[in-house]
């Protein structure tokens, strides 16, 4: 069954440092998500991404971060700066058509900023 | 604005025993959906089940149903014959209007299935 990966599962980086984090969508899906969960906390929304272009950002995704489809299968999301008050858990979802299909959702990458 | 809640930070059922994980919602769109997801300790999330705001029928999927009470914009998830596996965080989240298809999530539901 087809399958949304992620890598790295665990990303352990200095506070102002840069970091990408690498998704691989399902290979037939049209739009692309990112969502972050603070450990205890819910999930949320960060960006949504259709035809190589940002559809819609949270208030969360600020200059500080960015996305991209660089080739025909992965999608990334670059924090240019960390801070400490990034630490979650960064998911990557996609799906088929927008709101009314499901999303299939990554195993998540785990950041932790020191 | 679009907003889920889900009020019981946790729940305790017997295996083999029903459960229900409540989840209200308030939208003004006409047109949404409505979805359940599971975390289990591991961290993933788990898609059970989807719900049109057009669909005449409450939504099944195996041991999980949708208990869909548009007027009451409610959409409650039933767990029938609770396995010890089924222990894991619950999500409910709404899908926005529009083509941009964000999900917004409730709090979520601890669920601890009791042998």
């Amino acid at each position: 069954e087809p399958e949304v990966t992620q890598t790295p599962s665990h990303q352990v980086t200095q506070m102002g440092q840069e970091v990408i984090l690498r998704c691989v969508p399902i290979s037939n899906h049209l739009y692309f998500y990112w969502y972050r969960q603070i450990l205890g906390q819910k999930v949320e929304f960060l960006v949504s991404f259709y035809n190589n272009e940002i559809s819609e950002k949270s208030e969360i995704f600020d200059d500080q971060f960015s996305v991209e489809r660089p080739d025909g299968s992965n999608f990334t999301l670059k924090i240019r700066s960390t801070k400490l008050e990034d630490s979650a858990m960064y998911f990557c979802a996609s799906s088929e058509i927008g709101e009314r299909n499901e999303q299939f959702f990554g195993p998540g990458t785990r950041l932790t900023v020191l | 604005a679009q907003k889920i809640t889900q009020t019981q930070p946790g729940m305790f059922v017997q295996e083999k025993e029903a459960v229900t994980l409540d989840c209200t919602y308030d939208t003004s769109d006409p047109s949404y959906g409505l979805f359940w997801y599971k975390q289990p300790s591991s961290g993933e999330m788990i898609f059970l089940i989807y719900q049109g705001s057009y669909d005449q029928q409450n939504a099944t999927e195996g041991r999980y149903s949708l208990n869909f009470q548009k007027a009451r914009k409610s959409a409650n998830l039933v767990i029938s014959a609770s396995q010890l596996g089924d222990s894991a965080m619950y999500f409910c989240a709404m899908g926005s209007s529009g083509n941009t298809g964000k999900l917004i999530f409730g709090q979520g539901t601890t669920l601890q299935v009791k042998p």
